[in-house]
């Protein structure tokens, strides 16, 4: 069964502070994984997509990086409006649908 | 395109009454993903269509869920009778092509359901 476990549940950061979040998944063939923004109140928001190990994507103070067991979510110089709820999710190789964890979520302090 | 269009926003019932969920995928998506998040599960897969043909609905109560898409641009999740258990925020979800690539999935804002 694919699993995809977020730590920490909850985060608090000072303006300015960076830090990662972890995604750790166990799945029997990574097709991609992804990572979202939510927002109180709103659906869930697409931001990256990785595919294979190494792989790296980056949008303004965000930048996603993939191994084989985790992917990182790091977050340089963050702002207050960086404040939500960050879930990641993974489809297996029989592109079977989306597996989601239970996010972090990160509150970003002035 | 207005995005995934959900209705109600929010919905309040007494126990064993029976409630419907509505959504509007993207024009042109041929997937349809229902999802519900709760505090304890996180998001959970109830049910997805493709091209208004059900997929897999395991992730379902079936003797009291039932979900359908009579064209592609509607969906409805029904739940009957309810029960407060079923109390959280029930998203759609459409995608082109089963895998997500570049774009991922594009959700609605979701429908708050609270069962009294």
């Amino acid at each position: 069964e694919d699993q995809v476990t977020q730590s920490p549940e909850a985060l608090r950061l000072q303006e300015g502070e960076s830090s990662s979040l972890n995604c750790s998944y166990t799945v029997s063939g990574l097709r991609g994984l992804f990572w979202y923004r939510q927002d109180p109140g709103k659906g869930p928001e697409f931001l990256f997509t990785l595919y294979s190990a190494g792989e790296e994507k980056e949008k303004e103070r965000l930048k996603a990086t993939l191994t084989k067991k985790e992917s990182f979510l790091h977050i340089t110089a963050p702002k207050p409006e960086d404040s939500a709820t960050y879930l990641c999710a993974v489809q297996a190789t029989g592109n079977t649908p989306l597996v989601f964890g239970k996010g972090t979520r990160l509150s970003v302090i002035a | 395109d207005a995005g995934v269009i959900q209705s109600p926003r929010h919905e309040v019932t007494e126990m064993g009454q029976e409630v419907t969920l509505r959504c509007k995928p993207i024009s042109g998506h041929d997937y349809l993903f229902w999802y519900r998040q709760t505090m304890m599960q996180g998001l959970e897969l109830l049910v997805y269509f493709n091209n208004k043909a059900v997929m897999d609905d395991s992730g379902m109560p079936k003797d009291r869920f039932s979900a359908k898409m009579p064209n592609a641009s509607f969906s409805t999740l029904k739940i009957q009778p309810s029960e407060p258990r079923d109390s959280a925020v029930y998203f759609c979800a459409s995608s082109h092509g089963r895998t997500p690539g570049y774009y991922g999935y594009t959700f609605g804002s979701g429908t708050r359901l609270t069962v009294v």
